[in-house]
């Protein structure tokens, strides 16, 4: 099965880093993602990965990828009170019939101190 | 830019009572997908479907049903609903190629009682 584990909670102060792991155990996994979840709100897509790549960066988003030891990273630059939210992160096997369905992590919850 | 569109955004209903929960994806997005989410859980993957047929299938009970419509909106039926059903239900959808961005609509919150 898709087991992604994530650690439940994060504080950092504001104008820090904050770095949010996550290990997965698919090791087909194909794509990864990262999305936001702000209270009562949606899922935001921040940012994915391909499997085959082990660095992304996307303006103060880096996610970091070690298929070895199948941990995935989010680091965000310069953390703001407005990035307070919960941060999933997802992985897909890729079906065989091409569909995409996202098995998600236990989430992190990101508070940022001002 | 367009987004998902879920509705209703809430919905009450009673326990043994029927629901049906509608989505329209982002135009010419093909694909479809509901999940569930629980109070303080992660998202479930129910069901999707690529071209009005079912594409996989998830933890998706028996009282539940979906189809995928000739407009591409997508039609969630939950019947005898249970106080467990409870839940935010959300709606993606995404291209068949490339197949990795999946956008999520608002969700609909559906409540029991």
């Amino acid at each position: 099965g898709e087991d992604v584990e994530q650690s439940l909670f994060l504080s950092v102060r504001e104008g820090d880093s904050s770095v949010i792991n996550c290990t997965y155990t698919d090791s087909s996994s194909t794509y990864l993602y990262w999305y936001k979840q702000e209270p009562g709100a949606g899922l935001q897509l921040l940012t994915y990965i391909f499997s085959n790549m082990d660095m992304k960066q996307d303006q103060r988003l880096t996610v970091l990828l070690n298929k070895k030891d199948k941990h995935l990273s989010l680091r965000i630059a310069d953390t703001q009170t407005g990035d307070s939210a919960i941060y999933f992160c997802a992985e897909s096997p890729g079906s065989q019939t091409g569909a995409n369905n996202l098995f998600f992590g236990t989430g992190t919850r990101l508070t940022v101190i001002p | 830019a367009a987004g998902v569109i879920q509705s209703p955004r809430h919905l009450i209903k009673e326990k043994r009572e029927t629901a049906t929960l509608k989505c329209y994806p982002i135009p010419r997005h093909d694909t479809v997908y509901w999940y569930q989410q629980g109070p303080g859980q992660d998202p479930q993957f129910l069901i999707s479907f690529y071209e009005k047929m079912q594409s996989d299938k998830g933890s998706i009970p028996d009282r539940f049903s979906a189809q995928q419509f000739s407009d591409y909106h997508s039609e969630l039926n939950m019947s005898s609903l249970e106080l467990g059903d409870s839940a935010l239900y959300f709606c993606a959808s995404s291209l068949r190629t490339p197949i990795y961005e999946q956008y999520f609509g608002p969700g609909t919150r559906l409540t029991v009682t």
